[in-house]
């Protein structure tokens, strides 16, 4: 059975830092596209970031390069290391694998339960 | 990168009805696009992958279809459990993988 556990979330102020980390197990994170995607109360989903098989990484324009994407394998655990938190960046983060597949169409199919980061003066 | 909208916002139907959520792409995204379920608390849950391909479980009452830059979901005979919020995503060659930004459909 595929799991995927968010930790790391917590209240901090303005400018602090925080590192999320999504255990993950049935599945490796090495050989998989591994998402962290945000939803802030009551808002959509808003794709952050992905660490893919291939070591490729991409972030969300909007985050302005203070977010970083990595994985231990030897752990199998992605993290997502946030710096320069702002009070916009309060939101639930979910990890979520992708299937890629571009002849019948990739998708979100494995996702974690999500943790809450509140960034708050 | 690639905007979608979705229309519309929220929706209000009742036990029975047919609905359909649209999602334009602001390219053309060929048929790399997936709709998801999510309900209040809970992670969001795949319904629909490459526009139209029915993910594993769900029920032959939602359908999808599409191409391009217009893409709709479709439930046929709502049932209690499907009032929740919808997402569409596209999944083009390269990231940033964009949601949508959900429609919410609520019980009349």
């Amino acid at each position: 059975e595929v799991q995927l556990a968010e930790s790391g979330g917590e209240s901090i102020q303005p400018g602090g830092s925080l590192r999320l980390s999504c255990a993950v197990s049935g599945l490796s994170v090495s050989d998989n596209s591994m998402n962290w995607v945000r939803q802030a109360p009551g808002k959509g989903l808003e794709w952050v970031s992905v660490s893919q098989s291939g070591g490729g990484k991409y972030y969300a324009e909007s985050l302005e390069g203070r977010f970083t994407i990595s994985r231990d394998t030897s752990k199998n655990v992605v993290y997502l290391q946030m710096d320069r938190l702002r009070v916009d960046d309060t939101a639930v983060y979910f990890c979520a694998r992708a299937v890629i597949d571009l002849w019948t169409g990739s998708y979100f199919d494995y996702w974690g339960q999500g943790t809450l980061v509140t960034v708050s003066p | 990168d690639i905007q979608l909208t979705q229309s519309p916002s929220f929706l209000s139907a009742s036990v029975g009805d047919r609905v359909t959520i649209t999602c334009r792409a602001s390219q053309d995204i060929k048929n790399y696009l997936a709709w998801y379920q999510q309900k209040p608390g809970k992670a969001p849950k795949v319904l629909i992958y490459g526009a139209s391909t029915l993910q594993s479980g769900v029920p032959l009452r939602f359908r999808g279809s599409g191409s391009g830059t217009e893409f709709t979901l479709t439930i046929t005979s709502l049932q209690p459990e499907d009032f929740a919020t919808y997402s569409c995503q596209q999944l083009n060659t390269y990231p940033p993988y964009t949601f949508g930004q959900g429609t919410k459909l609520e019980i009349k």
